[in-house]
């Protein structure tokens, strides 16, 4: 069965440091696409990045970038200089592949932010 | 374009009453999908609809229905409600392809209270 896995349940970091959060998944299929999403205080489910697992560059959207490791299953999000709005849940979610794309969430890790 | 809209935003009620949630998706977009979250199990999927079919459904009682209509909106019944069912249902559209391709879009969701 495909699962995700974080297992940060709590990060914490300075403001204008680097913190990088982790998720592990499990899958039998070969293309798939990986997504990170942030769930702020006001609970809006908002997309982060987006990764397909058949391009070997890591994607980068601004200072968001992901460490994709495909032979290890893993799929951390970097956040580099942290802002006092990144403070959020993250959630790494796998969606499935011909089931509508419906999406496996892990259980989320509570970043906070240290001014 | 506009975002995905839920309506109501917040909803209190009783023991054995039912419910029914509102979605609107993205302009363009024909799939919606309905996640419950909360605290102990987390994001869940319910089910996903597209061209007014259900596609796709999760482990959770007949009580929970839903349907979609020709313009994509969707709505999510739940009927003789329980304590347990006290959670944020989160409505997400996309373009709808098969596979996982699409990414999925979250709307504010509806913050539903059983007392």
């Amino acid at each position: 069965a495909q699962t995700v896995t974080q297992s940060q349940p709590e990060m914490s970091v300075q403001e204008a440091e680097t913190v990088t959060l982790s998720c592990t998944y499990d899958t039998s299929e070969s293309d798939y696409y990986l997504f990170w999403y942030k769930q702020p205080p006001s609970r809006q489910m908002i997309l982060v990045i987006r990764q397909e697992a058949y391009k070997q560059q890591n994607a980068t959207e601004n200072r968001f970038s992901v460490n994709f490791q495909k032979a290890a299953k893993s799929f951390s999000l970097k956040i580099s200089d942290s802002q006092l709005g990144d403070a959020a849940m993250y959630f790494c979610a796998y969606p499935l592949y011909n089931q509508g794309g419906k999406l496996i969430f892990g259980q989320g890790t509570e970043l906070s932010v240290k001014p | 374009k506009a975002g995905v809209t839920q309506t109501p935003r917040y909803l209190i009620k009783t023991r054995g009453q039912q419910v029914t949630l509102s979605c609107s998706p993205i302009s363009g977009h024909r799939s919606v999908s309905w996640y419950q979250q909360t605290p102990g199990q987390g994001l869940q999927f319910l089910f996903e609809y597209f061209s007014e079919t259900q596609r796709n459904k999760g482990n959770f009682p007949g009580r929970f229905s839903g349907r979609q209509f020709s313009n994509s909106r969707s709505e999510m019944n739940v009927s003789t409600l329980e304590l347990g069912d006290s959670a944020l249902y989160l409505c997400a559209s996309s373009l709808g392809g098969r596979g996982s391709t699409d990414t999925q879009y979250f709307g504010p969701g509806t913050r539903l209270t059983v007392l």
